[in-house]
């Protein structure tokens, strides 16, 4: 079992529609959770970080976090074009100090 | 400038070569990271270093080595370049809890 599972894509939204991306985590010690977007050949820019249960809002992101159920998400409200990328689950395991353990990724395509 | 700096942005090697790969960051931070990234497996961490006389080996160190040379800088060695090792590199860093800042990647060819 992977430690970090983001749910498989690619993911297809309309311009203007809710996207959702999904990731579980095996650790249930971990602490710190981060979604990362990623640009076709570009680094990983840390979008969003959560860590306590509930909802976290920034602009058009939100996370959700759930540590009972091990799950966290993260919805894009008004999806643009511009949000196309593929978004990194990382979860700061209990066992693992600083070091984050990264989901393979969901890639998202916004379309006009 | 950016916060964390890699060089080079493109390499391509002969097999056999040994290569190193710098970053330099100006975050402060003490904890630095090596990572590689394949197409379907996603972020794998190499080597790590939460200050300069701590160094830890990640989950695919084979093949690798790195030095710290102060605080801001944190190299990766190649020691025999090999095809497999072709890979996006990152190096990033972090002030914990936060999260990674992670450097613009060092596209990497050996052939």
């Amino acid at each position: 079992q992977k430690e970090v599972e983001q749910n498989s894509g690619p993911l297809s939204v309309p311009e203007g529609a809710i996207a959702s991306l999904n990731c579980t985590y095996s650790d249930r010690g971990s602490q710190s959770f981060f979604w990362y977007r990623q640009y076709s050949g570009k680094s990983p820019e840390l979008i969003m970080s959560i860590y306590s249960n509930g909802d976290k809002e920034d602009g058009r992101f939100t996370a959700q976090l759930n540590k009972a159920s091990q799950y966290v998400s993260l919805l894009i409200r008004d999806s643009q074009p511009s949000d196309s990328a593929t978004y990194l689950c990382a979860v700061n395991e209990e066992t693992s100090g600083s070091r984050l353990t990264f989901g393979e990724g969901t890639q998202l395509t916004v379309n006009p | 400038d950016a916060d964390v700096t890699q060089t080079p942005r493109n390499r391509i090697t002969k097999t056999g070569k040994r290569i190193m790969l710098e970053c330099s960051q100006t975050k402060g931070h003490d904890r630095m990271y090596w990572y590689r990234q394949d197409p379907g497996l996603g972020l794998r961490l190499i080597y790590y270093s939460f200050d300069v006389k701590d160094i830890n080996k990640g989950e695919i160190s084979d093949g690798y080595s790195v030095s710290r040379q102060a605080q801001a800088k944190f190299s990766l060695s190649l020691e025999s370049a090999i095809p497999n090792q072709t890979a996006l590199y990152f190096c990033a860093t972090s002030d914990f809890p936060h999260g990674y800042t992670f450097g613009s990647g060092t596209r990497l060819t050996v052939v």
